[in-house]
């Protein structure tokens, strides 16, 4: 059971928008950022979105993430085949004095 | 910036098992490394945080007292060891780096995988 929830699966088809929500507490999304993770099928987590809503360098604009509360979301738009992929939220827990990971939503592109 | 991690374990119900992680790239002693694992076909879930100018370390609850984060400044390598094994510990296990304690995990190692047969 993790701390933060997230849909086990959403789907898409090539063009359309997405989203991903991840739920949380007043100990970790609504105190710290919200930090999103990609994870491409056999390889390591990467950093997708940082400080709730910023992209690193790399990344491209159809990815963008929102924090509201004690919730977050990331929208993917112009969705296309390569997003087809494991999403992960992540924040920092004052109550766990840890981090905390949603159990990952993997996106389908139909 | 690369973390290369060590190579793949198995393990006996009961060991230890010890994975490295070699920063280059960056100034090792200026970031926080992290550990965090996956078990087969799970999400991720975190270990601790290792400060390799400090030494200092912050663990997760679910793994204090079985945990050690350690370095090895000549090389600039970070170690992390977990004891008392079991089958529930089977998974891959990741270092990745963060500026802050609370800061995001910017870049990540590829990854070890940790076997302990049942």
């Amino acid at each position: 059971q993790s701390v933060l929830t997230q849909p086990p699966s959403a789907s898409g088809t090539p063009g359309q928008r997405v989203t991903i929500s991840c739920s949380g507490s007043s100990s970790n999304i609504e105190s710290y950022y919200v930090n999103w993770y990609q994870q491409l099928p056999g390889t390591a987590p990467k950093l997708l979105i940082y400080r709730n809503n910023q992209r690193p360098s790399g990344v491209p604009d159809r990815f963008s993430g929102s924090r509201s509360g004690t919730s977050a979301s990331l929208a993917i738009r112009g969705l296309r085949s390569e997003d087809e992929a494991d999403y992960y939220c992540a924040a920092w827990d004052d109550s766990l004095s840890g981090w905390v990971f949603g159990g990952g939503t993997k996106l389908t592109v139909l | 910036v690369q973390l290369v991690q060590s190579g793949a374990e198995v393990k006996k119900p009961g060991a230890s098992v010890k994975v490295s992680c070699k920063a280059s790239g960056y100034t090792f002693t200026a970031y926080y490394l992290h550990w965090v694992r996956q078990a087969p076909g799970q999400g991720l879930e975190w270990l601790g945080w290792f400060n390799p100018n400090s030494g200092g370390t912050k663990y997760g609850q679910k793994f204090q007292g079985r945990v050690t984060m350690t370095k090895d400044t000549s090389i600039t390598t970070a170690h992390m060891e977990l004891s008392r094994l079991t089958s529930d510990d089977t998974a891959v296990y990741y270092c990745a780096r963060s500026l802050a304690a609370t800061g995001h995990f910017d870049y990540w190692g590829q990854g070890t995988l940790v076997t302990v047969p049942s």
